[in-house]
């Protein structure tokens, strides 16, 4: 079935610690995009591409990474720099939102612990 | 750039009994309008969308949505809570390039 793949679904990381979280899509979209979601404060958007490679920063990018190599695969690193990375991170994928057919498709997500 | 309020951090409703939760948003022109709904632990699943036309959308598992230009809302609405309803939900704008703009989120508990 077609959908979208995050991994691993669970991770702890040692502060000092860079970690890459896996995202791939077989939707064929253009557009993807890396959401962290904390309690009380929604999904805020850290990075998206358009295209492959080419991508955006969203709201809070700082203390991330990304890159867009293949239409399927956006992965997402978290480094060192971040200073609170423990959250739950959603990946998506979508055609042109601007279209009337337009919707992000989100992965199950992955949720990172930092000890 | 656009902007998406949700008043209600939670809302306590019984089973059988109407739901309406509250979007407000702020856009200059036009904006694409979304509900998404979300489990404990998993993604988020889309339950409507608004566009253009009209302006009483519906959507699945018995949901529907009415924009209202003039309020800048987007409200949810159910006529029959059930159970299975519980779960957290989340309000989304786009309309300023390729990207959606969330909402903090309503979390509905359901009681028996």
């Amino acid at each position: 079935d077609g959908g979208i793949t995050q991994s691993p679904k669970y991770l702890f990381r040692k502060e000092g610690q860079n970690v890459t979280l896996s995202c791939e899509q077989n939707l064929n979209h253009d557009a993807m995009y890396w959401y962290r979601q904390d309690p009380g404060q929604g999904l805020r958007l850290i990075y998206y591409s358009q295209i492959v490679n080419d991508f955006q920063k969203g709201d809070i990018a700082e203390g991330y990474s990304v890159s867009r190599e293949k239409k399927e695969s956006f992965p997402l690193t978290v480094t060192s720099a971040q200073k609170n990375p423990t959250a739950f991170y959603l990946c998506a994928s979508s055609i042109d939102l601007r279209m009337g057919t337009g919707e992000l498709f989100f992965g199950e997500g992955s949720r990172l612990t930092v000890l | 750039a656009q902007s998406v309020t949700q008043p209600d951090i939670h809302i306590t409703v019984s089973e059988g009994a109407s739901l309406e939760l509250r979007c407000n948003y702020s856009y200059g022109a036009t904006p694409y309008l979304f509900w998404y709904v979300q489990s404990p632990g998993q993604g988020l699943q889309l339950l409507l969308k608004y566009f253009s036309g009209d302006t009483l959308v519906q959507g699945i598992k018995g949901f529907e949505a009415e924009f209202k230009r003039s309020q800048s809302s987007f409200n949810l609405r159910k006529p029959s809570v059930h159970w299975s309803d519980a779960a957290e939900y989340f309000c989304a704008v786009g309309g300023d390039g390729n990207k959606l703009v969330f909402g903090a989120g309503t979390i509905l508990r359901v009681k028996s």
